[in-house]
């Protein structure tokens, strides 16, 4: 069975840095693409961008290409996505999710991402 | 970015009742497209993938159709569990967009 696991609910202060990770287990990651998906409260999903981990070729959206850093540790099945300069709008719950095809077939639990002074 | 506009935004059905949701693209999109499902709380699950192709373990009162610019995904029999928040979603460029969802409620 795959699994996504995140890591825990983030508390970050305007203008720092998060980094949130996601470990698969029962999949190898170098054969898939991995996709992170926001939702801000009460909203619909907002795809930020995907990852090849094979390659490490990347793909952003427009607005998160200078907000969102996403790698990958094949190493340890693990991805990752760092958000810089944060604010307050981008308080939401982060979804990392995996599929072929830019398909997400499998999602993490989501984490969730507070931004306050 | 391709537009997906979903429709309705909210719904509500009696158990046995069959309803549809629908998306609309602002260009062709060749069939990408997938239905998911998001109950309360909970991370969104793939339903329907390539527009009418049931994802391996849903239910098979879970259908979607459509082609060009117009999808649609039915459920045969509204049944408790079926409560929840679903969303359409194109693959066929980047970005990636989704449509803005449907909130579908017991009667």
């Amino acid at each position: 069975e795959v699994q996504l696991q995140q890591s825990g609910a983030e508390l970050g202060k305007p203008g720092t840095s998060v980094k949130l990770s996601c470990k698969v287990s029962g999949y190898n990651i170098r054969n898939t693409y991995m996709h992170w998906v926001n939702q801000r409260p009460g909203k619909g999903l907002e795809w930020i961008g995907r990852i090849d981990p094979a390659n490490g070729n990347t793909i952003y959206a427009e607005k998160f290409k200078s907000k969102a850093t996403l790698t990958a540790d094949t190493s340890s099945n693990t991805a990752y996505m760092q958000l810089s300069q944060l604010k307050s709008d981008d308080t939401a719950i982060y979804f990392c999710a995996m599929g072929d095809w830019d398909v997400m077939d499998a999602w993490g639990q989501g984490a969730s991402v507070t931004v306050s002074s | 970015d391709i537009q997906m506009t979903q429709s309705p935004a909210s719904l509500s059905a009696s158990l046995g009742e069959t309803v549809s949701i629908e998306c609309l693209a602002s260009e062709g999109i060749s069939n990408d497209l997938a239905w998911y499902q998001q109950k309360s709380g909970k991370s969104p699950q793939l339903l329907i993938y390539a527009a009418s192709r049931l994802q391996d373990g849903v239910p098979s009162r879970f259908s979607g159709s459509g082609s060009g610019t117009r999808y649609s995904l039915k459920i045969s029999g509204m049944q408790p569990e079926d409560e929840a928040d679903y969303f359409c979603q194109q693959s066929y460029k980047y970005p990636l967009t989704f449509g803005s969802g449907t909130k579908l409620e017991i009667k």
